[in-house]
């Protein structure tokens, strides 16, 4: 079952134009929420989180939403450069567990 | 560089054969934890220890083992490999527990032959 969801596998963006990347969880007692950038032969690198206690968390070019009654993460890029080409993971974590749990990722692909 | 480091990069061997994949976390942090990516099930958690005793198990195979030593590094020893344990391993470490960002090291990439 899985707990983390990514639905879109794959989104291309233009250069310059906001790029907006969908997380669902199901299990309301998720508290808390980040967003990692994966590049191939690397490990995953860690970009945003957000508290379950916040809906907005804002760093630089990247926002991160979090609407808890839908149960719903966003990760949003603006605005996006070519060098944000990669692969974006979602991950919760539960307060009294230390383990993330990952969705299965986005490509994202920002074209010129 | 998120400061995790872990050895070797690459590891190809045979089925039935046994492996020590080592992991030295960030200067400072007592949590490591390490994580499997397939192909089919994306980044798992395997196991986690902290200032040197396990604090949770994730879906980690009877036939996997990790320890951390008093130093911090710790090692994920995989045994009577099969074909489906190929996959990249990576390790993480946090400054304690709870909410506490993890950061992941380059991973090594395991291939059972």
């Amino acid at each position: 079952d899985q707990q983390v969801k990514q639905n879109s596998p794959s989104l291309s963006v233009q250069e310059g134009r906001i790029s907006i990347l969908n997380c669902d969880y199901t299990n309301s007692m998720f508290d808390y929420f980040l967003w990692y950038k994966k590049y191939p032969a690397e490990g995953p690198t860690f970009l945003i989180s957000i508290s379950s206690i916040k809906d907005k968390n804002e760093d630089g070019r990247f926002t991160v939403f979090l609407n808890k009654s839908a149960k719903h993460l966003s990760l949003h890029i603006v605005p996006s450069q070519p060098g944000d080409s990669a692969v974006y993971f979602c991950a919760v974590q539960s307060y009294n567990t230390d383990k993330l749990i990952f969705g299965t990722g986005t490509r994202l692909q920002v074209f010129p | 560089d998120s400061g995790v480091t872990q050895t070797p990069k690459h590891l190809i061997t045979a089925t039935g054969q046994r492996v020590t994949l080592r992991c030295s976390p960030r200067s400072g942090d007592l949590s490591v934890y390490w994580y499997q990516q397939s192909l089919d099930q994306g980044l798992q958690f395997l196991i986690q220890y902290y200032n040197g005793e396990e604090r949770a198990k994730g879906n980690i195979l009877e036939r996997f083992s990790a320890q951390q030593f008093p130093d911090l590094h710790s090692e994920l020893n995989l045994s009577s490999l099969e074909l489906g344990d190929s996959a990249l391993y990576f390790c993480a470490s946090s400054a304690g527990q709870g909410e506490e960002t993890q950061y992941f090291g380059p991973g090594t990439r395991l291939l059972v032959l």
